[in-house]
């Protein structure tokens, strides 16, 4: 079965600091991978996908990611933090071979921006 | 354009009620999915439904049930309500069947809280 984990419940960084939030999968076929962003009380964002051919994903407002098949993670960076990415990140993924909406999300990193 | 519109924002019952959640896709979305978000977790997959046939069905117990309308808007049901059922319960359109192909569109949710 598939799985994903978010490795830190909770960062930390200070404005114009690296933002480096982990994700590891557990799949036994390269699934699709999908980085989503929550603000309060506000519903999910796509950030950015992963389904094929490139390994490097850029997404919106300077978020990127990268697919590593040997260490199955798709860890999401940004070289800059600002104010504004103070939010909860979920990794999730779904199955490349079922074809449906279906995706399993980790349990979310809360993002804090300390100015 | 509206995005995923979801009704209502919030809802207070008691267990043993029932309750219906609405949900309206994207114009031109024919997949409808719903997820339930317990605080402090991320969100779980319920239903999905595309061309109002049920397409995916997550570990949920018989008391939810979900249906998708000819015009695409969508309704979640949950029956007997149990404490548990405290939720965000997020509804997302993709214009797609798969995750992969069509990216999902997320509602800002209804909030449920059984008493």
């Amino acid at each position: 079965a598939q799985s994903v984990t978010q490795l830190g419940s909770h960062v930390s960084v200070s404005e114009g600091a690296l933002v480096l939030l982990r994700c590891n999968y557990s799949s036994s076929v390269p699934p699709y991978l999908f980085w989503y962003v929550q603000y309060p009380n506000q519903g999910l964002q796509l950030l950015l996908k992963y389904t094929s051919a490139a390994t490097l994903v850029k997404g919106i407002n300077g978020f990127e990611a990268e697919f590593k098949k040997s260490e199955t993670s798709f860890h999401l960076t940004k070289p800059s933090a600002h104010m504004s990415d103070a939010a909860e990140y979920f990794c999730a993924v779904s199955d490349r071979s079922s074809n449906t909406g279906k995706l399993i999300f980790g349990q979310g990193t809360t993002l804090q921006v300390k100015p | 354009d509206a995005g995923v519109t979801q009704s209502p924002t919030h809802l207070i019952k008691t267990r043993g009620q029932q309750v219906t959640l609405r949900c309206s896709p994207i114009s031109g979305h024919k997949s409808v999915s719903w997820y339930q978000q317990v605080l402090g977790q991320g969100p779980q997959f319920i239903f999905q439904y595309y061309e109002k046939e049920e397409r995916g069905r997550g570990n949920f117990p018989d008391r939810f049930s979900a249906r998708q309308f000819p015009n695409y808007s969508s309704e979640l049901n949950v029956n007997a309500l149990l404490l548990g059922d405290s939720a965000l319960y997020l509804c997302a359109s993709s214009g797609a069947l798969g995750a992969g192909t069509g990216e999902l569109f997320f509602g800002e949710g209804s909030r449920l809280t059984v008493l």
